[in-house]
């Protein structure tokens, strides 16, 4: 199975901010990356796939980037609304999940 | 508009079995594979399976293949999972989630349903 290392596994930050969280696969995976955001008592919601293509309807303040086996979802101009945990996913084979991480706005 | 909505879920004991439905509506059923994920509460995100539009195609995960069955009736829009010989770590939320094809990302979700196999 393909490990998805996701890191930071939490993170404060402020209204206003640019915070990048990163995934590391465990092996060569092309571009077959997505992320997902999940609040708390909803279902996940897509944000990127193909490493760096915005779902249709998400703010242009969240993008995707890769390099090597490291993929990167940086979100800018951090508002309130953010604070949820986020999911990076593989689907180079079968799909995993990144372990995810939390976001909290101050 | 697009929705998945989940039913099925409850308590049941470890050994036993409980069969979960997912009902679709807003797009054309037949045309996309499905999948079931899980959750464990607190916990992250695990594919369970997935089914082909036609349901010719079906693919499991190692910690349920044997044990859980996917299906499809695309006259009803509806999507299945067959749980059985339950264990204590299949305690989860299930999601269905419609998927662009064969193991790929996932872009829409039910709310899923709570699933606690427990004594």
């Amino acid at each position: 199975a393909i490990r998805m290392t996701q890191s930071p596994s939490s993170i404060s930050a402020s209204t206003g901010d640019r915070i990048s969280i990163t995934c590391r696969a465990s092996q060569g995976i092309d571009s077959y990356v997505a992320w997902y955001q999940q609040k708390p008592g909803q279902a996940p919601k897509l944000l990127v796939y193909s490493a760096s293509i915005l779902q249709s309807g998400v703010p242009s303040r969240f993008s995707g980037s890769e390099s090597g086996t490291e993929f990167t979802l940086t979100i800018s101009r951090l508002q309130s609304e953010d604070s949820a945990t986020y999911y990076c996913q593989q689907y180079y084979s079968y799909p995993t999940f990144g372990q995810g991480t939390r976001l909290e706005i101050k | 508009e697009m929705q998945l909505v989940e039913s099925g879920g409850g308590l049941v004991q470890p050994g036993g079995s409980l069969t979960l439905s997912c009902a679709a509506s807003g797009f054309t059923f037949s045309n996309y594979w499905m999948t079931w994920l899980r959750q464990a509460p607190g916990k992250g995100l695990e594919w369970v399976a997935d089914i082909k539009g036609d349901g010719s195609q079906r693919h499991y995960g190692d910690s349920v293949k044997g044990r859980f069955t996917i299906s499809r009736d695309n006259a009803r829009d509806s999507l299945y999972l067959q749980l059985d010989s339950l264990r204590d770590d299949d305690t989860a939320f299930y999601y269905c989630a419609r998927a662009g094809g064969r193991a790929t990302y996932f872009d829409a979700w039910g709310r899923g349903t709570l699933v606690t196999v427990s004594s």
